[in-house]
């Protein structure tokens, strides 16, 4: 079956430009979760989206937003881009309790300059 | 709050060692546990898991056992390949309800021919 699919992998952006990050997960899969990966603070969870409403959020500013849509697909938005949002996004999907685990996308690779 | 702590790495072996990761937690309740793989590129997979204590996941030759008494789940393998070099993460599910696994730092295995 197909997995988590994040496009695009790889974005370069200007200090103060928008950016939206798309995430398809697994079919039949209900909760999306999105998460920064850097190599100085590690995994940080942003948030998590079930049946089409954020369920769970991280502690990140409200810079950064997401939301779902009917058929589970997931976007997340991140506007007025600083350097230090450069980073690793991963996407994560699961059937709803998270018990089986999470399968993850391959991420998107965010620069900004 | 929750949390998981990991030996830092990175982890070098020659191929054919044994192999341990070290990983304690702090939770209430009964979490689940969880190992990650990440490869170089990717994103996590799901490599074992432990939902009660004293159960042994297993997959690909890894082990790791549920230890409730010393709130472990070490990651070990009889004999690592290079292709096995890769980030590890552990992760704890809490019993209640948040969904949301806490992660690991992450522990860098590199494995020589």
């Amino acid at each position: 079956k197909a997995g988590v699919t994040q496009t695009p992998r790889y974005l370069i952006k200007t200090r103060g430009q928008q950016v939206t990050l798309s995430c398809s997960p697994i079919s039949g899969h209900r909760s999306v979760s999105w998460y920064q990966q850097t190599p100085g603070q590690g995994l940080q969870f942003l948030f998590e989206y079930f049946s089409e409403t954020q369920r769970n959020k991280g502690n990140f500013p409200g810079r950064f937003s997401g939301r779902q849509f009917s058929n589970s697909r997931s976007e997340m938005n991140v506007s007025t881009l600083e350097l230090g949002d450069s980073a690793l996004y991963l996407c994560a999907s699961s059937f709803g309790t998270g018990d089986y685990g999470y399968t993850f996308g391959s991420g998107t690779r965010l620069t900004v300059v | 709050g929750d949390s998981v702590t990991q030996m830092e790495g990175p982890v070098t072996l020659s191929e054919e060692a044994f192999l341990t990761i070290n990983c304690t937690y702090t939770a209430t309740g009964y979490p689940s546990l969880f190992w990650y793989v990440q490869y170089p590129g990717e994103g996590l997979q799901l490599l074992l898991k432990a939902t009660k204590a004293d159960d042994k996941g297993s997959n690909k030759g890894f082990e790791a056992t549920y230890r409730k008494e010393t709130t472990s789940f070490h990651l070990e393998k009889g004999s690592v390949q290079v292709s096995d070099s890769a980030v590890y993460f552990c992760a704890l599910l809490a019993s209640g309800g948040s969904y949301i696994p806490t992660f690991g730092r992450g522990t860098s295995l590199i494995v020589h021919p």
